[in-house]
């Protein structure tokens, strides 16, 4: 079974923080993902990954940055936290070629 | 971003009946996916649907891919009380991202 795991279950930071969220996948997956899941707006991507070192913008970066330095960890950065980052965050993998996405169980983050 | 319809958007049955729910797009996708996500868990696999017309089952789980490519069609048979939770479908156009539909979220009366 694939296995995506995410650093933190609950994490609370306050405005202005830098804020490092990790995610670890462990089946070799070429893509890496970060979402955000608010209600009513379903998951939103933020940024991806296909590649050691290689990133892409997803629907809603702003404020966001990623790195990838490894190929099985993706990273989410808050650069400068804010009250409007509060939400539940999702990493997923999967191969490449547009294959099906395999979910952590998420961080949910507030932001003080 | 893509929007994809999702609906119901909330759904109350009993137990031991079907549900039926669909996404549609604007657009035409190369990809449908169902997770179903539990309260304070991430979204998990359901189905995957790679082909135009596709019919895949996954026990009481069947899902379907539009002959349009502009829609899938979830349906669950003989409902029970674990499938409470949220239904979210995901298409994908081309490349690697998917979109997300704002999710149909199931509640089992016993």
């Amino acid at each position: 079974d694939v296995k995506v795991t995410q650093s933190s279950r609950y994490l609370v930071k306050r405005t202005g923080e830098k804020v490092f969220l990790e995610c670890v996948q462990d089946m070799d997956h070429e893509n890496m993902f970060w979402y955000r899941q608010d209600p009513g707006l379903g998951l939103r991507l933020i940024y991806f990954s296909y590649d050691v070192k290689m990133k892409e913008k997803g629907d809603i970066p702003e404020g966001y940055s990623v790195s990838r330095e490894k190929k099985e960890r993706f990273s989410l950065i808050l650069e400068s936290a804010s009250t409007n980052q509060t939400s539940m965050y999702l990493c997923a993998s999967s191969w490449a070629g547009g294959m099906a996405q395999h979910f952590g169980d998420g961080t949910r983050l507030s932001i003080l | 971003g893509q929007q994809l319809n999702q609906s119901p958007q909330s759904m109350f049955i009993q137990e031991g009946e079907d549900v039926s729910m669909n996404c549609t797009s604007s657009s035409i996708f190369n990809t449908w996916l169902w997770y179903k996500q539990d309260p304070g868990e991430g979204p998990v696999l359901l189905i995957a649907l790679y082909k135009a017309g596709e019919l895949t089952s996954n026990g009481r789980l069947t899902a379907q891919f539009g002959i349009t490519r502009k829609d899938s069609f979830l349906n669950i048979s003989a409902s029970i009380p674990s499938d409470v939770g949220i239904y979210f479908c995901a298409g994908r156009l081309t490349g690697n991202q998917f979109y997300f539909g704002t999710g149909t979220s199931l509640t089992v009366i016993p």
